[in-house]
């Protein structure tokens, strides 16, 4: 088995600040994923990544950048942290894309809040 | 574009009794159709996925059947436990990526 390790837990910043999330995973998969879960309203897709170096924009992206620096580690940036902003991020990898019914593999996720 | 509905963003349950979620989903093609769950303060894990082959798929108790006529990929169990409260998504594949829907909140209680 693997495992997909999220860093911080829990990430305070400021309104304006730029705020970076990590994340690990050992499964040697080649797609990783960064979504954004708010109550009620489902998993939205940041950013998403099919290989190293690769990035491709989810519907979500704008007000953030990402980074796939090697094979197993995927960043989200916050650009400029907004208090309406505060939610849970979720990263996640597969094997393949999406669409091929392989099953995503989840992080704990990193709570953003912003004072 | 492709879509997925759950109806009911919370479900309170009595221990014991039937459990029927809904999901419906709109898509161009013939998606596969998956349910994850997520317990509290965990993170959302695959609970079942659909077959190509119209077979139903179980997993802890829970089931689902693709009805590709109404659209829909309902989940289902006999009888709610309570670490059954938890968190439920429904998703489809679509154009490389999952869509997913809003999510329903289970709570069962004794």
């Amino acid at each position: 088995g693997g495992i997909i390790t999220q860093t911080p837990k829990f990430l305070i910043g400021q309104e304006g600040q730029k705020l970076t999330l990590k994340c690990q995973q050992n499964f040697n998969h080649d797609t990783m994923y960064w979504y954004r879960q708010d109550s009620g309203k489902g998993l939205r897709l940041i950013y998403y990544s099919i290989t190293e170096n690769d990035l491709q924009k989810g519907d979500l992206s704008e007000g953030y950048d990402a980074s796939r620096e090697k094979k197993s580690s995927f960043s989200l940036t916050v650009t400029s942290a907004q208090k309406n902003e505060m939610a849970v991020f979720l990263c996640a990898s597969s094997r393949d894309r999406g669409n091929s019914g392989n099953t995503l593999y989840f992080g704990e996720g990193s709570r953003l809040i912003v004072v | 574009g492709d879509s997925v509905t759950q109806t009911e963003g919370l479900v309170t349950l009595t221990e014991g009794l039937p459990v029927m979620l809904n999901c419906t989903y709109q898509s161009t093609y013939s998606p596969f159709l998956f349910w994850y769950v997520q317990h509290l303060n965990e993170a959302p894990k695959l609970l079942l996925k659909s077959f190509t082959d119209n077979k139903r798929p179980e997993h802890q108790g829970f089931h689902a059947t693709l009805h590709k006529s109404s659209s829909s990929f309902h989940l289902q169990k006999s009888s709610a436990q309570l670490s059954d409260s938890a968190l439920y998504y429904c998703a489809l594949n679509s154009n490389y990526q999952l869509i997913w829907g809003s999510g329903t909140k289970l709570i069962i209680k004794p």
